[in-house]
């Protein structure tokens, strides 16, 4: 059974960086089927696919227009989990932030337990 | 990628059927057999509970069936139960390695 489990820190400042790790057990993040995505849930702007990397012979990365040039998803086969980093937010980033498992087009489970993350000064 | 739409709410009795459209375009619903539901409970996370249009991972009841017909996707919940009531979110592939959420509907069992 997969589980993911996040960590990050649940308040971020304007200007700054946002990071958050997702750590999975029971798959590999190197895994050649699955793909490890972010996906963000605001009153706002619903829910909102931020992009994903994932593995086949070698890593690739999908960003959403909305967030690129400010988004970064990173693997870390040592520790079997990825990352996610998003710069220079502003308090229309706040949102619950997930981590994801998707099958081939975006078929997403499981979910990790999300974390809230307010962007505030 | 604009949102796809969904109703914001529905509603039905137990034991009766429900269904939830989500209305995309030739993009995206209606050019990709790749549209899946979630359900989410208050304070949860999304589960998913239809994939590639009308298949249930394992553990889904039968009662969650998955169709589409041109650019509209639909959910339907028969002999609703009380554990059904929930926020419903559609999802669909769009081409270029991206996915777009609709924006939810809210299935109240009365």
């Amino acid at each position: 059974q997969v589980q993911l489990q996040q960590s990050g820190p649940g308040l971020v400042k304007p200007s700054q960086t946002l990071s958050l790790t997702c750590a999975i057990s029971g798959d590999s993040v190197s895994s050649n089927t699955a793909t490890w995505n972010w996906i963000r849930q605001s009153p706002s702007r619903g829910l909102e696919w931020l992009g994903r990397t994932f593995y086949r012979s070698k890593w690739y990365n999908d960003y959403a227009l909305s967030v690129k040039g400010r988004i970064t998803i990173n693997p870390d086969t040592s520790k079997n989990h990825f990352s996610l980093q998003l710069n220079s937010v502003t308090p229309e980033d706040t949102a619950v932030y997930y981590c994801v498992r998707a099958g081939s087009y975006f078929s997403f489970d499981p979910w990790g337990q999300g974390t809230l993350v307010t962007v505030s000064s | 990628q604009s949102a796809l739409t969904q109703p914001p709410s529905a509603s039905g009795s137990p034991g009766q059927s429900v269904t939830i459209s989500c209305t995309g375009t030739s993009s995206d619903v209606g050019g990709y057999n790749y549209v899946s539901w979630h359900q989410q409970h208050p304070g949860k996370a999304p589960k998913l509970m239809i994939y590639e249009v009308n298949k249930r991972p394992s553990g889904v009841p039968d009662r969650f069936s998955g169709s589409k017909s041109g650019n509209t996707a639909s959910l339907t919940v028969s002999g609703l139960q009380a554990e059904d009531e929930a926020d419903y979110y559609c999802s669909s592939y769009v081409g270029n390695n991206t996915c777009v959420f609709g924006g939810g509907t809210k299935l109240t069992v009365l």
